[in-house]
């Protein structure tokens, strides 16, 4: 089965730091995504990368950006961490035909 | 732009009580709709694709069908472990974006 392994269950930043948040993928897949979910907006997508050193911007990038170095990991930044980007974050990574597998999510809280 | 709206946001069941869950959606040309399953906490975890109007997927207590505006997902005979939050998602043709619905949270009442 592939693995989708986000480093941190659970995070608490203070305001104002940089946030780094790792996702390795073991499937070799190309396609990688971050998503934050939050209560009542479902799942949203910040950035999503589809070869190593490319990344698109998604739905809500502001505040964010990305780094793809290797193949299997995809980093997600947060520059300067705000309240408003306390959220569980997911990463994905897809396959073919089982469309995306999901990590297990960190919890980040901004105070 | 792609949209996807499920309903209803929460289901209240018997153990035993079949149901189904709805997801309409609108999108340009569809490459693959996906059903997954999330547990409080944790990522969502992969239930069925459908590619084609009429297709249909089973899965122990789960049933999903495809029409060309929305899926259905059926559940027959719940038990308690079937309760958690079931999310809809379309994949479009020319686009690596999935677009998800706001989910159902469903509940299987012992």
């Amino acid at each position: 089965d592939v693995k989708v392994t986000q480093s941190s269950r659970y995070l608490v930043k203070r305001t104002g730091e940089k946030v780094f948040l790792e996702c390795v993928q073991d499937m070799d897949h190309e396609n990688m995504f971050w998503y934050r979910q939050d209560p009542g907006l479902g799942l949203r997508l910040i950035y999503f990368s589809y070869d190593v050193k490319m990344k698109e911007k998604g739905d809500i990038p502001e505040g964010y950006s990305v780094s793809r170095e290797k193949k299997e990991r995809f980093s997600l930044i947060l520059e300067s961490a705000s309240t408003n980007q306390t959220s569980m974050y997911l990463c994905a990574s897809r396959g073919t035909v089982n469309g995306y597998t999901f990590g297990s999510g960190t919890r980040l809280t901004v105070v | 732009e792609d949209q996807v709206t499920q309903s209803p946001e929460a289901l209240r069941l018997q153990e035993g009580e079949s149901s189904s869950l709805n997801c309409s959606y609108t999108v340009s040309g569809l490459r693959g709709l996906f059903w997954y399953r999330q547990d409080p906490g944790k990522g969502p975890e992969f239930l069925f694709t459908l590619y084609s109007a009429g297709e249909e997927k089973e899965k122990e207590r789960l049933q999903a069908t495809l029409t060309k505006k929305e899926s259905f997902l059926h559940i027959t005979a719940p038990k308690p472990e079937d309760s958690a939050t079931y999310l809809c998602a379309v994949h479009p043709f020319g686009n690596e974006k999935l677009t998800f619905g706001t989910g159902t949270r469903l509940t299987i009442i012992p």
